[in-house]
């Protein structure tokens, strides 16, 4: 199985700052990469997939890079409705896996 | 705007047995891969099962391999995961998600439910 590690696991952040938030694959996914939000008591929400195509309604405040086995998750200007937790999925093949998250808290 | 609705969870004592359902609507369900996933409490996400559009292939994690079936009618829109000797590390909220694009293999889940809540307990 490909195993998804995320950094850090904490990230405290200061609104109106950047975020920059990691994800290493163990072996390369290419770009089958997505980042997901997800909020107390709810789902998780897709943001990005291909590594750095933004889903419908994701503002472009949010945006991703990467490939192969290093990628980034990066929100500018950070507003209230970003903290959060974030988890990174691989879908390059079965089982698809998740990092074990990074919660962006408020500073 | 799709929309997925899952139900079916419940208390069950180990070794037990649960079905689960999914409610697909607002999208083409019958062209899509579907999917279950699973987030213990206070954990990640962790992904159990998909379905092929057509229901002709199927894939599990080997946590779940053997006990879990996954299955889906297309003519009812919806989406079942049978659930047989349960242990207590399958405590859960149970997700459906549906793949971002139809008719593909892999891809990322861009609309999922609201979860359904399966406690594993004597």
């Amino acid at each position: 199985d490909i195993i998804m590690t995320q950094s850090p696991g904490t990230l405290s952040v200061s609104p109106g700052e950047r975020a920059t938030l990691s994800c290493r694959a163990s072996q390369s996914v290419g770009s089958d990469l997505a980042w997901y939000q997800q909020k107390p008591g709810q789902a998780p929400r897709l943001l990005l997939s291909g590594a750095s195509t933004r889903a419908t309604g994701v503002p472009a405040t949010i945006s991703g890079s990467g490939s192969g086995t290093e990628f980034t998750l990066t929100i500018s200007s950070l507003q209230s409705e970003d903290f959060a937790v974030y988890y990174c999925q691989q879908y390059n093949n079965w089982p698809y896996t998740f990092g074990q998250g990074t919660k962006l808290e408020i500073k | 705007e799709g929309r997925l609705l899952e139900s079916g969870g419940d208390l069950v004592q180990p070794g037990g047995s649960l079905r689960l359902s999914c409610a697909a609507s607002g999208f083409t369900f019958s062209t899509y891969s579907m999917n279950w996933v699973r987030q213990a409490p206070g954990k990640g996400p962790e992904w159990v099962s998909v379905i092929s559009s057509g229901g002709g292939t199927t894939y599990y994690a080997d946590s779940v391999k053997g006990r879990f079936t996954i299955s889906r009618d297309n003519s009812r829109n919806t989406l079942y995961l049978q659930m047989k000797s349960l242990r207590a590390e399958d405590t859960a909220l149970y997700y459906c998600a549906k793949v971002a694009v139809e008719a593909t293999k892999y891809n990322a889940l861009d609309i999922w439910g609201q979860g359904t809540m399966v406690t594993v307990s004597s």
